[in-house]
C-alpha cells in the first residue's frame, strides 16, 4: 500500500524551530518529487515547498511566505522527506501535509497524487 | 501567482442531484494542468481529477472534469451520501502551485 506518514508536529513558541518528517512506503521514494502543503482555517490549502529527486539534483522551491525560513531536505535511504521550520510565526500555525508529486515522462511534474494524514503545528506563546 | 476562485463557497443539494462546481483562474492554466481534490472532515485531500478531465485511480465515473484556459468545472452526476465534502481545485502549471478556497457541498 502506498502511504505517507508525517510526524514532528507540536506546540512551539514564536521565533522557535521545528522539524517535520514524512516517511514513505509502498513505492520507490527516490524516484519522486515531494511537496509540503499546509492548511489553515483562514487561508485554506497553501503549497509550502517542493523537493525534486536525485535525478534533478534534489533542488528545492518554496512559497514566498516561507522562503528563507523553511528548508526541505530528504533522505532517500530512509524513504523520508523533512521540513525544517525556523523563525516560526503565529501565522505558520496549520496542519502540514506531505504529498507525492506524480511525474509524467513527457511533461514532467504534475499533480499531487498521494497525501499523508498531516501533522499539526501550533505556534503560540 | 495564479489565483483560483471557486464560486460559490457552499452548494446545498440533495442526494441524487447533480452538482456542478466551478473553478476560475486569474491567468490561463495551459494544457489542463488542473486537479480537483475532495476533502472530508479530519482527512487529507484526496485526488479526484487531474489534467482537468482525467479521473484518478478508483474514482467513480459519476465524477467528471472539464474546461480549459481559465474556466474549469467538476461535475458530480448524482450525489451519493459519501460525496458531501469540500472540493478544491489546484493548478500545477505555474509556480507557486495554488489552490482555490474550496466549495463545500452540503446536504440540503
Amino acid at each position: 500500500e502506498v502511504q505517507l506518514v508525517e510526524s514532528g508536529g507540536g506546540l512551539v513558541q514564536p521565533g522557535g524551530s521545528l522539524r517535520l518528517s514524512c516517511t514513505a512506503s509502498g513505492f520507490t521514494f527516490s524516484d519522486y518529487y515531494m511537496d509540503w502543503v499546509r492548511q489553515t482555517p483562514g487561508k485554506g490549502l497553501e503549497w509550502v515547498g517542493r523537493s525534486t529527486n536525485k535525478a534533478d539534483s534534489y533542488t528545492t522551491d518554496y512559497a514566498a511566505s516561507v522562503k528563507g525560513r523553511f528548508t526541505i531536505s530528504r533522505g532517500d535511504s530512509q524513504n523520508s522527506v523533512y521540513l525544517q521550520m525556523s523563525s516560526l510565526k503565529t501565522e505558520d500555525t496549520a496542519v502540514y501535509y506531505c504529498a507525492r508529486v506524480y511525474y509524467d515522462f513527457w511533461s514532467g511534474p504534475r499533480h499531487m497524487d498521494v497525501w499523508g494524514k498531516g501533522t499539526t503545528v501550533t505556534v503560540s506563546s | 501567482e495564479t489565483v483560483l476562485t471557486q464560486p460559490p463557497g457552499t452548494l446545498s443539494l440533495a442526494p441524487g442531484e447533480r452538482a456542478t462546481l466551478s473553478c476560475r483562474a486569474s491567468q490561463s492554466v495551459s494544457a489542463g494542468y488542473l486537479a480537483w481534490y475532495q476533502q472530508k472532515p479530519g482527512q487529507a485531500p484526496r485526488l479526484l481529477i487531474y489534467g482537468a478531465s482525467n479521473r484518478a485511480t478508483g474514482i467513480p465515473d459519476r465524477f467528471s472534469g472539464s474546461g480549459s484556459g481559465t474556466d474549469f468545472t467538476l461535475t458530480i452526476s448524482r450525489l451519493e451520501p459519501e460525496d458531501f465534502a469540500v472540493y478544491y481545485c489546484q493548478q500545477y502549471f505555474t509556480s507557486p502551485w495554488t489552490f482555490g478556497q474550496g466549495t463545500k457541498v452540503e446536504i440540503k
